[in-house]
């Protein structure tokens, strides 16, 4: 079992459409970041959650953290071929070191 | 670049050869992570450095794997008598912080073993 649980592990759409992915976990977490890792790439930050109830956008990206700071959620909207990629949500509680969830993988096709 | 570098970016090897892999964090950078990413999988943690400290080692997988760093430099990854599954990206990562700062990627070695 992870420590953060990511769902649903590959979401395939058509572009114009939205997504939520989701990121769960039964600890407690002071931030949460989310990475997306394109093709051939290593992965890059998309934002970091601080606050209980924190809502980030970030053009047609929507990130949520949960009151109890033990979820997260990202949603795209009116995805693009672009937002193609593989997406980490990664915390590190208590202070240890950072842990990354298993990913979802999105393909939005043309 | 001011980035963290990898090398070589794609290593082929046969079966039973030991391989090295090289990673560059980012100049101050006190913590760096090693990954393991299989085709079409998440990251697997490997090892992590963060300063002076001991390293933390629980993600590697056999005592074929070890990992050293230069003070708070270079790391190298080695993996002795690689077998078929040990093919995959392997990634470095560096943090200025350790815990839950932001990490910086380096673009991953390829390592296909015959």
């Amino acid at each position: 079992t992870q420590l953060l649980e990511q769902s649903p592990q590959f979401l395939s759409i058509q572009e114009g459409e939205n997504l939520t992915v989701y990121c769960n976990s039964s600890s407690v977490f002071s931030s949460l970041q989310w990475y997306r890792q394109e093709p051939g790439e290593g992965p890059v930050l998309l934002v970091t959650v601080v606050t209980g109830g924190e809502v980030k956008k970030l053009k047609r990206l929507t990130f949520q953290f949960g009151d109890a700071r033990k979820d997260s959620s990202l949603h795209i909207t009116a995805a693009q071929p672009g937002d193609t990629g593989l997406y980490l949500c990664a915390g590190a509680p208590a202070g240890n070191k950072l842990t990354f969830g298993g990913g979802t993988r999105v393909l939005v096709k043309p | 670049g001011a980035g963290v570098s990898q090398s070589p970016s794609n290593k082929v090897t046969e079966k039973g050869k030991d391989v090295e892999l090289r990673c560059d964090p980012i100049s101050g950078h006190t913590a760096l992570y090693w990954y393991r990413q299989r085709l079409g999988q998440g990251l697997e943690f490997l090892i992590y450095f963060q300063g002076n400290s001991a390293p933390d080692k629980s993600g590697l997988p056999s005592d074929r794997f070890s990992a050293e760093r230069t003070g708070e430099s270079v790391s190298t990854l080695t993996i002795q008598r690689t077998q078929q599954e040990d093919s995959a990206v392997y990634l470095c990562a560096s943090s200025l912080a350790q815990g839950a700062g932001e990490q910086f990627f380096g673009p991953g070695t390829r390592l296909t073993v015959l």
